[in-house]
């Protein structure tokens, strides 16, 4: 069964603390993405890369940066998290090109910054 | 950034009713996705259409690829219990280029009293 896996369901951190969120997909895709959820704003697009160490911004990237090492693993990094980062974060991947069938989401990290 | 304006934005239901919602775009799309995400979980694919005026069903799902390539359709039929959740419209744009970047929808959230 295909997968995206990320690291950890829920997260509390500190205000200040630097916070990683990690996601593996095992589909070999080329793309993959982090989005936050927050009620009543739907899926906005933190940051997208398409290739092993390319990245490029979203509508919301203030306060994030990634990292893509390997092709299978994109991490986000909140550089000092803050309260209003606190928030459900999906990751997703997907193919590029030819036979795209959509995004492939993990199941997600439920973050509280306190 | 750009969100898809999917309506409604709620709806509270009866077990056994059917379901409509929407979703348009002031641009044209190639693909036009439909997800739905359970609490506390990412969001999984249920339809997924490639061509205008296609009708595609999953089960009591059916989902429509508008003519004008401008909108789409998901409706439920005899809802159930486990029906409810968020679900969300998503569309690639005809310059979606190789990261076959997505644009979703506000979400829609269904709650079915049994």
């Amino acid at each position: 069964d295909v997968k995206v896996t990320q690291s950890s369901r829920y997260l509390v951190k500190r205000t200040g603390e630097k916070v990683f969120l990690e996601c593996v997909q095992d589909m070999d895709h080329e793309n993959m993405f982090w989005y936050r959820q927050d009620p009543g704003l739907g899926l906005r697009l933190i940051y997208f890369s398409y290739d092993v160490k390319m990245k490029e911004k979203g509508d919301i990237p203030e306060g994030y940066s990634v990292s893509r090492e390997k092709k299978e693993r994109f991490s986000l990094i909140l550089e000092s998290a803050s309260t209003n980062q606190t928030s459900m974060y999906l990751c997703a991947s997907s193919s590029a090109g030819q036979g795209f069938y959509g995004y492939t989401f993990g199941s997600g990290t439920r973050l509280t910054v306190v | 950034g750009q969100q898809l304006n999917q309506s409604p934005q709620s709806m509270f239901i009866q077990e056994g009713e059917d379901v409509s919602m929407n979703c348009t775009s002031s641009s044209i799309f190639n693909t036009w996705l439909w997800y739905k995400q359970e609490p506390g979980e990412g969001p999984v694919l249920l339809i997924a259409l490639y061509k205008a005026g296609e009708l595609t069903s999953n089960g009591r799902l059916t989902a429509q690829f508008g003519i004008t390539r401008k909108d789409s359709f998901l409706n439920i039929s005899a809802s159930i219990p486990s029906d409810v959740g968020i679900y969300f419209c998503a569309g690639q744009g005809v310059y979606g280029g190789a990261t076959n970047k997505l644009i979703f929808g506000t979400g829609t959230l269904l709650a079915v009293q049994p």
